[in-house]
């Protein structure tokens, strides 16, 4: 059955530390892997990985694959109060299976004290 | 904008009472579907849809309808809503696997 697990569950930091959230899968050749950020509402996009090795930034977040092992990290660097949220992992199936379908981890809860 | 919008955002109601929540997209995707989110399970997958009158079963469908008339609107029907549907609800517009997650719906079902 694929699987997405991510770690911790939870995670209380306070201002400046920088945090680094896993994601591991069980889910052979798979197309995409994708990382969301959940605040009070809706989740949104953060980024979408599909090669290995290959570091992808936005600001404070960086994300990394690792195809082999099959995992990934999201790290935030210089944390602030406002990436306290849910942060959420998603793979995406191979072909063959319902296009567009993921298959989303429980979760990271991320709180960052001032 | 691009947008998915779901509505109700609140809803409480009684066992056994039917009820609509709907989903409307303006971006012209052709996969839709609906997730749920409890504490510890993450987000789970109800129904899915790829196209116009294409829906098909995701991984907790028991108690759940859905309906793809037209492209732009994915409504989630519970018919006999029970306590155990007490959850937090998504509706998602995809493509290019990139989902658009509309606001979400919190039903309390008592």
């Amino acid at each position: 059955e694929d699987k997405v697990v991510q770690s911790p569950l939870s995670l209380v930091v306070h201002e400046g530390d920088t945090v680094t959230l896993n994601c591991s899968y069980e889910v052979t050749n798979f197309r995409s892997l994708l990382w969301y950020k959940q605040e009070k509402k809706a989740p949104t996009f953060l980024f979408m990985l599909t090669s290995s090795g290959i570091e992808k930034k936005s600001g404070r977040l960086s994300s990394i694959l690792d195809k082999k092992e099959l995992f990934s990290i999201l790290n935030i660097t210089a944390t602030q109060t406002g990436d306290s949220a849910i942060y959420l992992c998603a793979v995406e199936p191979p072909h063959g299976g319902a296009t567009n379908k993921l298959i989303f981890g429980t979760g990271t809860l991320l709180a960052v004290q001032p | 904008e691009a947008q998915v919008t779901q509505n109700p955002r609140y809803l409480i109601t009684v066992t056994g009472k039917k009820l609509t929540v709907t989903c409307s997209q303006n971006m012209n995707h052709e996969y839709m579907s609906w997730y749920r989110q409890d504490p510890g399970l993450g987000l789970r997958q109800i129904y899915y849809s790829m196209n116009v009158e294409v829906t098909d079963k995701g991984d907790v469908p028991e108690g759940y309808k859905v309906s793809r008339k037209e492209k732009r609107n994915f409504p989630l029907i519970l018919e006999s809503p029970s306590p155990n549907q007490t959850s937090l609800y998504f509706c998602a517009s995809m493509e290019n696997t990139e989902a658009f997650f509309g606001q979400g719906t919190r039903l309390t079902v008592v």
